[in-house]
This record gives structure tokens, C-alpha cells and sequence, in this order.
């Protein structure tokens, strides 16, 4: 079964600090996708990124970044200089296909509160 | 454009009645997902539809949810006998079908706040 694991369950630091949210993953799957959503305190969930299980390279968008180590089963979000913006819970999703078209159903991990500080 | 919609945004049941969450996809997405999110957790899917054809229900907790999509655009989900295990937010989100290299998003509603009380 798919099991996506965040530790982290509230994390607060001080604006301008960089941060790391961790995840771990666990499936059985050879292709799969990684995601890294976003919710503010609205409630919407923002998609962030979007990772295939055959791409390891790290990604840069701006002050956010991704490690994808597949040795580890670990995909985690590193934001460097937090602003308060930044303020929302972070969830990490995990992919599965459920139909021939490869269309997929998402298996969220319980989320990271993150608090930036002013 | 348009996001995907959510209505009512905030729904107050009493034990034991009925209720029905409806959720607007974006134009021409074909693919549309339900998920239930409790406090403090992360969502959990639900169910799954392609046009109108409702291909996984794996993860309807109990025979009192059903969900359809008629004519392959709104869904409906429908909690019958509601009880209060069953307050949470409820998420919608819709996609396109995938290109062949596979890539897809799903879009999220706002969500609908369930309290049964």
C-alpha cells in the first residue's frame, strides 16, 4: 500500500530563515509521481510541484526547492529566506494510476504546519 | 479562468439527515475526485470519476456515501444518515486527461466544511 510520511508536524521559524520540510514514501509502484501542495489558512490546496519517479535532478523555482533521493524513499521542500507569506500547511502526495488512461489518485501524508515568524 | 467550485462552503448537519455537496470542474476536465479531509489530517480520496463513468470508489467509507456525475461535469456527493465521524472538509479537484508522457494536475475546490452535530 502507498503511505506517504511527514514527521514534521508543526515547524516555526523566524522570517528570513531557510526551512526543510521532510517526507518519506512508500510504495510499490516503478513509475509513480511526487507533489508538494500548499494550504493556507483558506483552505485551497496550491499545487506546487510535481516530480516523476524516473527524475532525480533537484529542483529551483524561485526560493523553493526540491530533493529527490530515491535511494532514501525521501522527497523533501526546502524554502530558503521564509517570508510570512509562507505561513500555510505543506502536504507531500504520492501517486497512483487507477485507470489505463494513467490517471491517477494522490495519497496525502498528514501535513507540516509551517509558521513563520515576523 | 474559472476554478473549480464548491458548494455550499459551509454545511451544518444533524445526525441522522441527509446531505449533498455539490462540486463545479473546470470547463472541459474530464477527470474529477472527491477527497475527505479531517482536522488536522491530509486528504483522503474518495472516489474518482472519468466523464460520467465512475471508475474507483475504493475509498467511500461506508454505503451512506454515494456520489454521481450525470452528465460528466457536476458531481454530486451525497452522505446519507450523516454521522458525526463523518464532519470533515470535503475536496473536489478535476484534471484533464493525461498527455502520453503522463503528466497531469489536479485542480482543488475550496472545499465544503461538513459539521455534524
Amino acid at each position: 500500500a502507498q503511505k506517504v510520511t511527514q514527521a514534521q508536524t508543526e515547524i516555526s521559524v523566524v522570517e528570513k530563515e531557510d526551512v526543510t520540510l521532510d517526507c518519506v514514501y512508500e510504495t510499490r509502484d516503478t513509475t509513480y509521481y511526487l507533489f508538494w501542495y500548499k494550504q493556507p489558512p483558506s483552505g485551497e490546496l496550491v499545487f506546487l510541484i510535481r516530480r516523476n519517479s524516473f527524475d532525480e535532478q533537484n529542483e529551483i523555482s524561485g526560493r523553493y526547492s526540491w530533493n529527490f533521493q530515491k535511494s532514501t524513499s525521501s522527497f523533501n521542500f526546502t524554502i530558503t529566506a521564509s517570508q510570512v507569506v509562507d505561513s500555510a500547511v505543506y502536504f507531500c502526495a504520492l501517486s497512483e494510476v487507477i485507470s489505463n488512461f494513467g490517471n491517477e489518485k494522490l495519497t496525502f501524508g498528514t501535513g507540516t504546519r509551517l509558521t513563520i515568524i515576523p | 479562468g474559472a476554478g473549480v467550485s464548491q458548494s455550499p462552503r459551509y454545511k451544518v448537519a444533524k445526525r441522522g439527515q441527509d446531505v449533498a455537496l455539490r462540486c463545479d470542474p473546470i470547463s472541459g476536465h474530464v477527470s474529477l475526485f472527491w477527497y475527505q479531509q479531517a482536522l488536522g489530517q491530509g486528504p483522503e480520496f474518495l472516489t474518482y470519476f472519468q466523464n460520467e463513468a465512475q471508475l474507483d470508489k475504493s475509498g467511500l467509507p461506508s454505503d451512506r456515501f454515494f456520489a454521481e456525475r450525470p452528465e460528466g461535469s457536476v458531481s454530486t456527493l451525497k452522505i446519507q444518515r450523516t454521522q458525526q465521524e463523518d464532519s470533515a472538509v470535503y475536496l473536489c479537484a478535476s484534471s484533464l486527461i493525461p498527455s502520453a508522457q503522463g503528466y497531469y494536475e489536479q485542480y482543488f475546490g475550496p472545499g465544503t466544511r461538513l459539521t455534524v452535530t
